[in-house]
C-alpha cells in the first residue's frame, strides 16, 4: 500500500543552523515526490517536486529509492521558513495523491 | 479570484445530520481531490475525480460521497455525522491527465464541527 511516513510533528531549529526534514514512503512502483508546505495563514501550496530537480527558497531534496527516503534539506535555516510542511506521493496507475501527517518547521531567533 | 474556492468556510451542526461542502476548482483544472485534516492525522486522502469521472478513492466512508459535476464543481456529502467526523475538509485542484503527477492547488478548507 502506498504510505507517506514523517516521523516528526515538531522540528525546532535555531536561525542559520541546518535543517533536514525527514520523509519515507512505500510504494510499489516509481512514484513522484513532493513537499508542500503551508505558512501561517495562507494555503497548502508545492514547494517542490522531486522531478523538477530543484531549489526553492534554498530547499533541496534528493529522492532515495534505496532508503525509500525523500528528506528536505536547507543548510541554513532562516526565520520566514517556519511552517508545515508535508511530504507526499503520487503515481501512476491508482491516481492517489497521499500526504503525510506533516511535520512543524520552526526556526528560533 | 481564478483559484480554488470551497463554500462553506466554517459549518457547525449536529449528530446525525447531513452537510454538502461545495469546491469549485481553479479554471482550467480537471481534477478535483477531496482530503480530511483531523487533529494529528495530517491529510487523508478521500477520493478524486477526473472530468466528471471518480478515478481515486482512499479513506472515505460509506456514509460520506461526492460527486463532480459538468461544470466541473466538485460537492462532498456527508451523512448521519458523528463527532468523529469534526475535522478540515480541504479541496484541491489540479490539471490532471494520466500521469497525475501534477501539482496540488488547494482552496482554504472548510471546517465542520459536529456537536
Amino acid at each position: 500500500a502506498q504510505r507517506v511516513t514523517q516521523p516528526e510533528k515538531l522540528l525546532s531549529v535555531f536561525k542559520g543552523a541546518p535543517v533536514e526534514l525527514k520523509c519515507n514512503y512505500s510504494y510499489s512502483g516509481s512514484p513522484e515526490l513532493f513537499w508542500y508546505v503551508q505558512y501561517s495563514r495562507q494555503r497548502l501550496q508545492l514547494l517542490l517536486r522531486h522531478i523538477s530537480r530543484e531549489s526553492i527558497k534554498g530547499f533541496t531534496a534528493d529522492l532515495n529509492k534505496g532508503e525509500t527516503s525523500f528528506h528536505l534539506k536547507k543548510p541554513f535555516a532562516q526565520e520566514e521558513d517556519s511552517a508545515m510542511y508535508y511530504c507526499a506521493l503520487s503515481g501512476g496507475g491508482t491516481y492517489k495523491y497521499i500526504f503525510g501527517t506533516g511535520t512543524r518547521l520552526k526556526v528560533l531567533a | 479570484d481564478s483559484g480554488v474556492t470551497q463554500t462553506p468556510k466554517h459549518l457547525i451542526t449536529a449528530t446525525g445530520q447531513r452537510v454538502t461542502l461545495r469546491c469549485s476548482p481553479r479554471s482550467g483544472d480537471l481534477s478535483v481531490y477531496w482530503y480530511q485534516q483531523s487533529l494529528d492525522q495530517g491529510l487523508q486522502f478521500l477520493i478524486q475525480y477526473y472530468n466528471g469521472e471518480e478515478r481515486a478513492k482512499g479513506n472515505i466512508l460509506e456514509r460520506f460521497s461526492a460527486q463532480q459535476f459538468p461544470d466541473l464543481h466538485s460537492e462532498l456529502n456527508l451523512s448521519s455525522l458523528e463527532l468523529g467526523d469534526s475535522a478540515l475538509y480541504f479541496c484541491a485542484s489540479s490539471v490532471g491527465g494520466p500521469a497525475n503527477t501534477g501539482e496540488l492547488f488547494f482552496g482554504e478548507g472548510s471546517r465542520l464541527t459536529v456537536l
